[in-house]
């Protein structure tokens, strides 16, 4: 079983459009994240979720939502799709929201054309 | 703000050959250092995490040091295999979330 898994992996869309990004964790978790990685390899974190709480939201633009339904979801909306968009986005868990190693999904490559 | 820097950018050795990574960071009130692998097209595996209070950490073939005061971490793979290859990344995390390094990314040749 995968412990953190996203769909889809693979989205490619038009500037524009709206878009939703799933992401479940099945390791009991507190905390969940979203971070976002770009051309240059950075990784970058965007939001933290601890208990369905938001805890961290890291100069995103308005366009970006996170919506965590219960601690075991954290889903990733984006409005009005640009091209700077276009980046790996990974979500990941970790025990609680400090201090413990963290478990990363295996990414959704969001290509925005 | 928190800014971590990893050196080299990329490295290339004949198998057997022990890995050094470095990582460096500008603030040292750290609650902990992490290093990652991450292989191509795929998600991050944690590979050691090392709390602020700890030195060091190993697990099999890795080792990884911690100098806080200085800023610094090294990891070392010992008798490096083609497995090995893959981009490694530091982590240290403030005020609840990771700051990451662009990575080192390591070939090793059969």
């Amino acid at each position: 079983d995968t412990a953190v898994s996203q769909t889809p992996k693979y989205l490619v869309t038009q500037m524009g459009n709206d878009k939703s990004i799933k992401c479940e964790q099945n390791l009991g978790h507190d905390t969940m994240y979203w971070y976002k990685q770009d051309s240059k390899k950075f990784l970058k974190i965007m939001f933290s979720y601890n208990n369905k709480e938001l805890i961290i939201n890291e100069t995103v633009p308005n366009r970006f939502s996170p919506k965590s339904p219960d601690k075991a979801h954290l889903n990733l909306h984006i409005n009005s799709l640009e091209l700077g968009d276009s980046a790996v986005y990974f979500c990941a868990s970790s025990p609680t929201h400090s201090g413990n190693t963290i478990y990363f999904g295996e990414g959704s490559w969001l290509t925005v054309v | 703000k928190q800014e971590v820097t990893q050196i080299p950018a990329a490295l290339s050795v004949p198998e057997g050959e022990n890995l050094v990574l470095n990582c460096s960071f500008t603030d040292s009130a750290i609650y902990n250092l992490q290093w990652f692998r991450q292989d191509p097209g795929k998600g991050l595996t944690s590979l050691l995490l090392i709390q602020s209070s700890q030195r060091e950490q190993t697990s099999g073939r890795l080792n990884a040091s911690l100098d806080k005061s200085s800023g610094r971490s090294t990891l070392y793979i010992a008798a490096s295999q083609p497995g090995d290859s893959a981009t490694y990344l530091c982590a240290v995390e403030d005020d609840y979330k990771l700051s990451f390094g662009a990575g080192t990314t390591v070939t090793v040749r059969a």
